[in-house]
C-alpha cells in the first residue's frame, strides 16, 4: 500500500517568511496529493490539491509542486501570517483507481508564525 | 455545504466498555471513513465504507468494528474498549455530489475518546 512521509514535524517561521513542508509518497500509481490544514480545535480542510498531470499550482499565497520521478510534493507558504499557524497534512491517493477515495496521510506537520 | 456530524464531542470509557461513535452526513456521499488523530502520527486510517454495508480494512483495524446500514450514517464500535485506544476519532466522507471533487474529505469535528 501508500506510505507517505512528511517533514518537517514542526515549523517555526516570524510572520512573513515563507514555509516549505516536504512529502515523499511510495506508490507510483498515487496521481491525487492534497493538503488539508487544521487549525486548533478544529477539523482538517482542504486547501490545496494538485493532480499528476501538472508540475505546480498556485493559490494566492499557497502553492503546491509535484515532481513525479522523486515521488514527492511540497507545499509553499509565502508571507506567512499568524492565521497560518495549524497543523498541515500532506496525503496521496490513486484517484480513479479502485481507492474509493481513500488517501493516506502523512504525519503532519506543526506550523507556527510568530508575529 | 457538506455538513457531517459526530455524535459526541468529548467521551469518557471505561476498560471493557461497548463504545459507539457515529457519524452523519447529509451530503448524499458514498464514501465515509472512520481516522483516529495521534499527535505525530498523523490520521491513521480504522475503516472505510464506499456503499451501504460495504466495508473495508484501513491501516489499523484492530480492535474496531463498524456498521454502515444507512447511506448517511457511519458507525464505529470499540467491542471492548482499552486504554490504548484513547485518541481523537475523525470521521470523513467524500463522493461525486455537489460541487466538490471525489476525493475531496469533509471531516466532522471529532469525538475525543478517553478510556480510563
Amino acid at each position: 500500500g501508500e506510505n507517505v512521509e512528511q517533514h518537517p514535524s514542526t515549523l517555526s517561521v516570524q510572520e512573513g517568511d515563507s514555509a516549505v513542508i516536504k512529502c515523499t509518497y511510495s506508490d507510483s500509481a498515487s496521481n491525487y496529493f492534497p493538503w488539508y490544514k487544521q487549525e486548533l480545535g478544529k477539523r482538517p480542510q482542504l486547501i490545496i490539491d494538485i493532480r499528476s498531470n501538472v508540475g505546480e499550482k498556485k493559490d494566492q499565497r499557497i502553492a503546491v509542486t509535484l515532481n513525479k520521478t522523486a515521488k514527492h510534493f511540497s507545499l509553499h507558504i509565502t508571507e506567512t501570517q499568524p492565521e497560518d499557524s495549524a497543523v498541515y497534512f500532506c496525503a496521496a491517493t490513486d484517484a480513479g483507481g479502485t481507492s474509493y477515495g481513500k488517501l493516506t496521510f502523512g504525519q503532519g506537520t506543526i506550523l507556527t508564525v510568530h508575529p | 455545504d457538506v455538513k457531517v456530524t459526530q455524535s459526541s464531542r468529548y467521551l469518557v470509557k471505561r476498560t471493557g466498555e461497548k463504545v459507539f461513535l457515529e457519524c452523519v452526513q447529509d451530503m448524499d456521499h458514498e464514501n465515509m471513513f472512520w481516522y483516529r488523530q495521534d499527535p505525530g502520527l498523523g490520521l491513521r486510517l480504522i475503516y472505510f465504507s464506499y456503499d451501504v454495508k460495504m466495508k473495508e480494512k484501513g491501516d489499523i483495524p484492530e480492535g474496531y468494528s463498524v456498521s454502515r446500514e444507512k447511506k448517511e450514517r457511519f458507525s464505529l464500535i470499540l467491542e471492548s474498549a482499552s486504554t490504548n485506544q484513547t485518541s481523537m476519532y475523525l470521521c470523513a466522507t467524500s463522493g461525486t455530489s455537489g460541487t466538490s471533487s471525489y476525493n475531496e474529505q469533509f471531516f466532522g469535528p471529532g469525538t475525543r475518546l478517553t478510556v480510563l
